[in-house]
């Protein structure tokens, strides 16, 4: 399985909002609406924020948002505060005979 | 409330082997799958083994296959990865995961740090 393709980096001011891009192909993103998002500061495990496409798990902001349109995913961050700033990552699941893909990761940076 | 803690990791020379593991409390350890992602110094994150709840299936990643063995001890409540043929490509901090669903890990442990040297 290839990765799933994410710019590397994408920044905002507080307060604004940005979204950051996950695109995949018909056997993964496009095929499934299985696709999650983490997010990762320095030195500390991944948190999932949003899975199913669209879902929040319990204690998610909901300034968080997913989206998918084809085979590409977005997430939304609106209203930037200066704990977003972190990597995050998509993934999706590829079927039931193979382990799902991760994208590369995009740093997000709050201005 | 629900806890993965990883134990096992350390340094060791390329062609050796390791096992880790990550006992599982807090939940029903047999409702879910399990993962083992791990991210190499500085690189993104990556797939390297799952496991699905009820034992049966086993997926790893290519990069991985015929070398490692992902494995579970229900009574212990303990995931495991056998590792073996360790490559320097290898070394990362290994985490596992609970699958909520579909690769929607909701739960991960601190991770454990496996140094391949040469």
């Amino acid at each position: 399985q290839s990765a799933l393709t994410q710019s590397p980096s994408a920044s905002g001011s507080p307060g604004q909002s940005v979204t950051i891009s996950c695109t995949g192909t018909s056997s993964d993103v496009g095929a499934y609406n299985y696709v999650s998002w983490y997010q990762q500061h320095p030195g500390k495990a991944p948190k999932l924020m949003i899975y199913d496409v669209s879902k929040r798990p319990s204690g998610v902001p909901d300034r968080f948002s997913g989206s998918k349109s084809g085979n590409t995913a977005s997430l939304t961050v609106s209203g930037l505060q200066a704990e977003d700033e972190a990597d995050y990552y998509c993934t999706s699941y590829a079927g039931s005979n193979t382990l799902g893909v991760f994208g590369g990761g995009t740093k997000l940076t709050v201005l | 409330q629900v806890q993965l803690v990883e134990s096992g990791g350390g340094v060791v020379q390329s062609g050796r082997s390791l096992r880790l593991s990550c006992a599982a409390s807090g939940f029903t350890f047999t409702n879910h799958g399990f993962q083992w992602v791990r991210q190499a110094p500085g690189k993104g994150l990556e797939w390297v083994a799952a496991i699905s709840y009820d034992g049966s299936k086993q997926h790893y990643a290519d990069s991985v296959k015929g070398r490692f063995t992902i494995s579970r001890d229900v009574p212990k409540s303990t995931l495991y990865l056998q590792m073996n043929s360790l490559r320097a490509e290898d070394t990362a901090v290994y985490y596992c995961a609970r699958d909520a669903s579909f690769y929607s890990c909701d739960h991960w442990g601190q991770g454990t740090l496996v140094t391949v040297s040469s």
